[in-house]
């Protein structure tokens, strides 16, 4: 069965250092997005992509962040200079529809990023 | 008003028994509400959904119950079994919407006991 990858599964950074997760979204979808979760509170949106760009962005996605997707395969997440507020678990995710309720959403396992 | 309430935080249930989890959302215009299933070192997998033209959603063991009026819906799990232990969130969003506006809760943690 088709699935997203991430990697890597866990990453530790010293605040201020620039991070990049890495994400392989299912081969035959066209939306992408990436969701954060810090430990013991929800899941919260960061971004969605489609057509190269960015479709949707939340008030969490700021100009720390950026997305990409520089290949036919990988969907990136880069965080300029990382904070301690920014440990969480990083989700990837992609679907065939970019609306709610028509396809689903299929999430990676995640990136755990610890920043110290 | 963007909120969706879930509760309890941790759950453990006998193997048989029934597994219920509880959320709540203030905003009405949502009109989709997903459950996705988390196993350790998995993400999130959509489980169950229902729209509030329905009272009651059920697949196999699975039931999801919604009370328009309070606002809440509910997750039911029937005949638990160890296999169904992982993280359960329940979301809410307006279908046909875009992805961004699914609103998670902060999911419960089930775990059956053989």
């Amino acid at each position: 069965e088709p699935e997203v990858t991430q990697t890597p599964s866990h990453q530790v950074t010293q605040m201020g250092q620039e991070v990049i997760l890495r994400c392989v979204p299912i081969s035959n979808h066209l939306y992408f997005y990436w969701y954060r979760q810090i430990l013991g509170q929800k899941v919260e949106f960061l971004v969605s992509f489609y057509n190269n760009e960015i479709s949707e962005k939340s008030e969490i996605f700021d100009d720390q962040f950026s997305v990409e997707r520089p290949d036919g395969s990988n969907f990136t997440l880069k965080i300029r200079s990382t904070k301690l507020e920014d440990s969480a678990m990083y989700f990837c995710a992609s679907s065939e529809s970019g609306l709610v309720g028509e396809y689903e959403q299929y999430f990676g396992p995640g990136t755990r990023l610890t920043v110290t | 008003q963007q909120q969706v309430k879930q509760s309890p935080q941790s759950l453990i249930v006998q193997k048989g028994g029934i597994s219920i989890i509880n959320c709540a959302y203030e905003n009405t215009a949502f009109d989709y509400f997903p459950w996705y299933q988390q196993f350790p070192g998995k993400g999130p997998a959509l489980l169950i959904a229902i729209r509030p033209d329905v009272s009651e959603k059920k697949e196999g063991r699975f039931t999801i119950s919604f009370n328009k009026s309070a606002k809440q819906f509910s997750l039911h799990i029937m005949d638990s079994q160890p296999g169904d232990s992982a993280t359960y969130f329940c979301a809410a969003s307006i279908r046909g919407g875009s992805q961004g506006n699914l609103i998670f809760g902060k999911g419960t943690k089930l775990s059956v006991k053989p």
